[in-house]
C-alpha cells in the first residue's frame, strides 16, 4: 500500500511572497488532514476534510492560509502573503474512518518551509 | 497551561534500558491516546494506540494510561539504538480517525551503543 505522498519536500521563499503544498492521500481514505510542525514542537492541526468537504478550520490563518481538496482526493494548502513564523514542516496525513476504536491517521514526510 | 504537556528531553539511555515517556494532559474529553515516533526529517509513525485506561502491550513496547490522573506513559524494553527518535503523544476525542489530534511537543530519545 502507497504512503501519503507530498511535494515539494522543501522550500525556500522570501517574506511576502506565496506558497503552495501538494498532498495525496492513501488510496480509499476519506478523511484528510493538513498539520504544521514547528521547529521544537508537536504537529499542530490547521484544517481537516472529509471528503472534499471542510469538517474543522478553526485553527487555520484564514486571513493568509487557504486549503481544498477538489473531488475528494488530492489536496492544496496555500500561504499567501508567507510571515516569517510560517517557517515549519507542513505535514498531510489521512484516514479511512471505519472504526474509532481501530482507525489511525498516516503521515506523510511533510514539507520543510523556510520563510526568509 | 497548554492541553497536552510533554518533556521535550533530551532523554538519554544506554542500550538495553528500559524507558520511560510520559505526558499529561488537562481535557477530560480526550478518550483515545496514541504514540507516535517520528525520525527526523520524516513524517510521524503510529507506535500505539488506546482507548481504555490500562496497559497495552506490543512487542517490547507497553502504553498505560491513566485516565483518572490524566497521566500517559509509554515504555519501551530492551532499547536499541534504532529507537533514537523523538517520541509523541497524541490525544483525541472521538477516535484516531474522526478527527484531529492534539499532539504533545515531543521527547527526543537518545539511545547510547
Amino acid at each position: 500500500e502507497a504512503g501519503v505522498a507530498q511535494s515539494p519536500r522543501y522550500k525556500i521563499i522570501e517574506k511576502r511572497q506565496s506558497v503552495a503544498f501538494w498532498c495525496n492521500p492513501i488510496s480509499g481514505h476519506a478523511t484528510l488532514y493538513w498539520y504544521q510542525q514547528i521547529l521544537g514542537q508537536g504537529p499542530k492541526l490547521l484544517i481537516q476534510f472529509q471528503n472534499n468537504g471542510v469538517v474543522d478550520d478553526s485553527q487555520l490563518p484564514k486571513d493568509r492560509f487557504s486549503a481544498e481538496r477538489l473531488k475528494g482526493v488530492d489536496s492544496t494548502l496555500k500561504i499567501q502573503p508567507a510571515k516569517l513564523e510560517d517557517s515549519a514542516v507542513y505535514l498531510c496525513a489521512s484516514s479511512l474512518v471505519v472504526s474509532r476504536t481501530t482507525d489511525t491517521q498516516y503521515f506523510g514526510p511533510g514539507t520543510r518551509l523556510t520563510v526568509l | 497551561q497548554k492541553e497536552v504537556e510533554q518533556d521535550p528531553g533530551p532523554l538519554s539511555v544506554p542500550e538495553g534500558a528500559i524507558v520511560s515517556l510520559n505526558c499529561t494532559y488537562s481535557n477530560s474529553a480526550f478518550q483515545y491516546f496514541m504514540w507516535y515516533r517520528q525520525y527526523s526529517r520524516k513524517g510521524p509513525e503510529l507506535l500505539m494506540y488506546t482507548y481504555s485506561s490500562g496497559n497495552k502491550e506490543d512487542g517490547r513496547f507497553t502504553a498505560q494510561v491513566d485516565k483518572s490522573s490524566k497521566y500517559i506513559s509509554l515504555f519501551i524494553r530492551d532499547s536499541q539504538p534504532s529507537d533514537s527518535a523523538t517520541y509523541l503523544c497524541a490525544m483525541t476525542y472521538s477516535g484516531g480517525g474522526a478527527d484531529g489530534l492534539t499532539f504533545g511537543k515531543g521527547t527526543h530519545l537518545i539511545i547510547q551503543p
